[in-house]
């Protein structure tokens, strides 16, 4: 059974820090991960989405990185602003079947200082 | 603008009722999903529909009823046989099943009184 984990559950960092947000999941058979932003007591966003043939994605201060075979993704931020405090999860998506397969993580729980 | 409507944003409910979570999109989108989150908790699938008048159970289907008679459209029911129904409820949509989930509506607070 394909299990998410991100660690740390929660960060407090001061603004202008570059972060890093970890996700590790146990099976490597995976057909894309995706990373989401969720506010505070809000819907998630997506931010970036891997496919299992790529190995970083890109956009804007955010970059994501996945490394299959180790079971890892990263989420990188640079130039952190109070603005990127939120929750951010990663998803992964099994070969077989949709969508509806998505396994989530619990998340981490950014805190940007001004 | 395109998007995912969940309403109400807060809902109260007595114990022994059922009650019924609004989940509508405008984006044309197949496919439609209703997740769980617990606080500290990742999303859990509910149920889920690729197409209109199919939909299939989740994870943890027991105690919910859902219904696909529109494309737009796919409402929630908590039932009084969810044991443990105080949770924040998210509704999703992608443009078919296939496809990575894209949109997720602002979410309902259900809290049981």
């Amino acid at each position: 059974k394909q299990e998410v984990t991100q660690i740390p559950a929660a960060l407090s960092v001061p603004e202008g820090e570059n972060l890093v947000l970890n996700c590790s999941f146990t099976d490597s058979a995976i057909y894309n991960l995706q990373w989401f932003r969720q506010d505070p007591g809000k819907g998630l966003t997506s931010l970036l989405l891997i496919q299992s043939s790529q190995r970083e994605q890109t956009s804007g201060r955010l970059n994501a990185s996945l490394d299959k075979s180790s079971g890892r993704s990263t989420l990188y931020i640079a130039a952190s602003q109070p603005g990127d405090s939120a929750t951010y999860l990663c998803a992964v998506r099994p070969p077989q079947g949709g969508s509806e397969k998505l396994v989530f993580g619990k998340g981490t729980k950014l805190t940007v200082n001004p | 603008d395109g998007g995912i409507t969940q309403s109400p944003k807060y809902l109260f409910r007595k114990e022994g009722q059922n009650v019924t979570l609004s989940c509508e999109q405008n984006l044309n989108h197949d496919a439609m999903y209703w997740y769980r989150q617990d606080p500290g908790q990742g999303l859990r699938l509910i149920y889920y529909s690729q197409i209109v008048n199919d939909f299939q159970k989740g994870d943890i289907a027991e105690g919910y009823s859902v219904s696909r008679e529109k494309k737009e459209s796919f409402p929630l029911t908590v039932t009084s046989a969810q044991k443990n129904p105080t949770a924040f409820y998210l509704c999703a949509s992608s443009i078919d099943p296939g496809t990575a989930v894209a949109f997720f509506g602002q979410g309902t607070r259900l809290t049981v009184v």
